[in-house]
């Protein structure tokens, strides 16, 4: 198993371009979260998926779209970039939750992201 | 609002020193706490805590939870410089992560 992947690993964006931040996991997990990671701020989740066709809003949802058609991946699209959305992005996975022991969330090794 | 706090901020110990870091947690629905090292990339698991007073222990990383008074601590003795990372904790309902707590370890 791979576990949770993300491309690309870096990528540098001009103000107003769009771009898909890819996210796959392979472990059959429902759950799948975005989050942001800023100097100070700890992760904060971006949008959540807990299966094809469910997507709600996290903690800081504002100028990102997610979408989920399969089990397997969850791409987060920035439609306009903007400086403040510079950032490192995690993709994040875990079990929907029936059994506690299914609580632990896998992360993806990131994607960094600058906005100029 | 559900949240949670680590402290302190930041550490900066010597090798062989013994460290606390805290997380202090307020929710409405609690399931669990995980507990996660980063590096230079992405957080890897620690622990995961789901009941009162049952530590946890990997090495010389040990880690216990107090649902009356919501909080938890992890342990770590005899620190490393392998030990320098950002120390994350997470509450599991919402997925709601603290600030992360910054350890150094000089040699």
């Amino acid at each position: 198993n791979a576990g949770v992947t993300q491309t690309p690993k870096f990528h540098i964006l001009k103000t107003g371009q769009s771009m898909t931040l890819q996210c796959a996991q392979d472990m059959n997990h429902g759950y799948l979260s975005w989050y942001r990671q800023d100097p100070g701020m700890g992760l904060r989740r971006i949008h959540y998926s807990v299966a094809a066709g469910i997507t709600d809003k996290g903690e800081v949802p504002d100028g990102y779209n997610v979408s989920r058609s399969n089990t397997e991946d969850f791409p987060l699209r920035l439609e306009s970039a903007a400086p403040s959305q510079t950032s490192v992005y995690f993709c994040a996975s875990r079990y929907n939750i029936s059994e506690r022991w299914k609580d632990t969330q896998y992360f993806g090794p990131g994607t960094r992201l600058t906005v100029l | 609002e559900d949240k949670v706090v680590q402290s302190p901020l930041s550490l900066v110990v010597h090798e062989g020193d013994t460290v606390t870091l805290n997380c202090s947690y307020e929710v409405t629905n609690f399931r669990s706490l995980l507990w996660y090292k980063q590096e230079k990339k992405a957080p890897t698991f620690l622990f995961m805590l789901t009941s009162s007073g049952i530590e946890k222990k990997s090495g010389r990383l040990s880690s216990i939870l107090d649902k009356k008074e919501l909080f938890s601590i992890l342990n770590i003795t005899a620190t490393q410089t392998g030990d320098s990372a950002i120390y994350l904790c997470a509450h599991t309902d919402k997925l709601i992560f603290g600030t992360g707590t910054r350890l150094q370890v000089f040699p």
